[in-house]
């Protein structure tokens, strides 16, 4: 079974600009997880989705925001980009995001706001 | 609130000898407990995981963990450590009392360094 695939792996954008990440989970997965990922904060959750409706938010500005569609691939979208956004974008898939479930991650998007 | 902490930021181990990586964590109900280890410029690499049953869990490349409900611990270990276990190592827990808007949601550690030297 192919793993979870994030692309892409790196972008460079500017202050102000905007992104979108795009994540493919394993097949049959249908909850997906991002989390962000920096030196200074450490693995930080910022949102989950299961048949397309997002269950739960981490603690982000509303500038973050994502989505997932029919076949459980996800997107997340940051507007208005910041220096303190530069970090690693983690995506995570698991069946049906069970509390017992294992979340599979994704190799990362690694983001540089200059 | 759930929480998870990883006492150690930098664990040194020489080849061939066991190694430990510490964790302890605060649940309001029962802990579900995961290790998982990422190496530069990569994602996380499940390795083990702790639902219910036998405190000794046992997971991928040798690695086992204990869970102890008395001291809210669940540290990983490996009876002898290779150059290629140096890598950045996290605990994550669940917990099972969460509902609504965390369920499902992953705490996660701060993170140890594992260097394994020759």
């Amino acid at each position: 079974k192919a793993g979870v695939t994030q692309t892409p792996r790196y972008l460079i954008k500017t202050r102000g600009q905007q992104v979108t990440l795009s994540c493919s989970p394993i097949s049959g997965h249908r909850s997906v997880s991002w989390y962000q990922q920096t030196p200074g904060q450490g693995l930080q959750f910022l949102f989950e989705y299961f048949s397309e409706t997002q269950r739960n938010k981490g603690n982000f500005p509303g500038r973050f925001s994502g989505r997932q569609f029919s076949n459980s691939r996800s997107e997340m979208n940051v507007s208005t980009l910041e220096l303190g956004d530069s970090a690693l974008y983690l995506c995570a898939s698991s069946p049906s995001g069970a509390s017992t479930d294992t979340q599979y991650f994704g190799p990362g998007t690694r983001l540089t706001v200059l | 609130a759930q929480s998870v902490a990883q006492p150690e930021d930098q664990v040194n181990v020489a080849e061939g000898n066991p190694l430990t990586v510490k964790c302890t964590y605060s649940v309001s109900g029962n802990p579900y407990l995961f290790w998982y280890v990422q190496y530069p410029n990569r994602g996380l690499q499940f390795l083990l995981k702790y639902i219910t049953g036998d405190n000794l869990v046992k997971g991928s490349y040798g690695f086992e963990a204990e869970f102890n409900k008395s001291q809210t611990s669940f540290h990983l270990k490996k009876p002898s450590a290779l150059v290629s276990d140096s890598a950045l190592y996290f605990c994550a827990v669940r917990d099972s009392a969460d509902r609504g808007s965390t369920l499902g949601r992953l705490y996660f550690g701060r993170g140890t360094q594992l260097t394994v030297w020759p």
